[in-house]
């Protein structure tokens, strides 16, 4: 198994581009999770989904969207990027609901908006 | 606001030392501990977890020490080595009533192991 995995690894946007980050896993889990993590912080969840088709806000959603289309994919989606949007993008993913399910990492795509 | 936290922000260790990291909760609703390991260019990378209705657990090399009466999360990593060289972050699990879970991470401890 591959795991989680992310596309792109690394891009540089102008202000005001767009563009989406792809996480995909092949474990069947049913939840998956987008977060960004900025230099000297943890992780901030900024939007999660609870099964295809379905999709919630995290702590920080303001300026993502969000699509889960297939179970196995998690698109993250930037429509007018930011300076303040330049981050490190971690996809995670879940077995279940339950408290106590661990959540898998990918290895994260470095966002650079100029 | 509730919030996840670590005391120190980098440990410096022997190898072949014991090391413990800390961490702080106030979220008295959490019910579930994680610690991750990140490695330089990397995911974090799950270590042990711990439920809150325990107080120890312990894994290879590494034991989760849970005080729910100060909220206090504490990993020891046993006879320490280079690779274990690493930012380390506790995680807090809310359970949303059906709608997942959610993990709120503290700030992160960079330990470096000195050869």
């Amino acid at each position: 198994n591959a795991g989680v995995t992310q596309t792109p690894k690394f891009r540089v946007l102008k202000t005001g581009q767009s563009m989406t980050l792809l996480c995909a896993q092949d474990m069947n889990h049913e939840y998956m999770y987008w977060y960004r993590q900025d230099p000297g912080m943890g992780l901030r969840l900024i939007h999660y989904s609870v099964g295809e088709g379905t999709t919630a806000k995290g702590e920080v959603p303001d300026g993502y969207n969000v699509s889960r289309l297939k179970k196995q994919n998690f698109l993250l989606g930037l429509e007018s990027a930011a300076p303040s949007q330049t981050s490190v993008y971690f996809c995670a993913s879940s077995r279940s609901l339950a408290g106590g399910e661990t959540q898998y990492f990918g290895p994260g795509t470095r966002l650079l908006v100029l | 606001g509730e919030s996840v936290g670590l005391h120190l922000p980098t440990l410096s260790v022997q190898e072949g030392d014991n090391s413990i990291i800390n961490c702080a909760y106030s979220n008295s609703a959490s019910d579930y501990f994680i610690w991750y390991k990140q490695e330089s260019g990397k995911g974090p990378q799950f270590i042990i977890d711990i439920r809150s209705n325990m107080d120890k657990r312990q894994g290879q090399r590494v034991t989760v020490l849970l005080n729910k009466t100060v909220k206090h999360l504490s990993l020891q990593i046993a006879a320490t080595q280079p690779g274990d060289s690493a930012v380390y972050f506790c995680a807090e699990n809310l359970s949303l009533n059906n709608a997942g879970n959610m993990l709120t991470f503290g700030g992160g401890t960079r330990l470096m192991v000195k050869p």
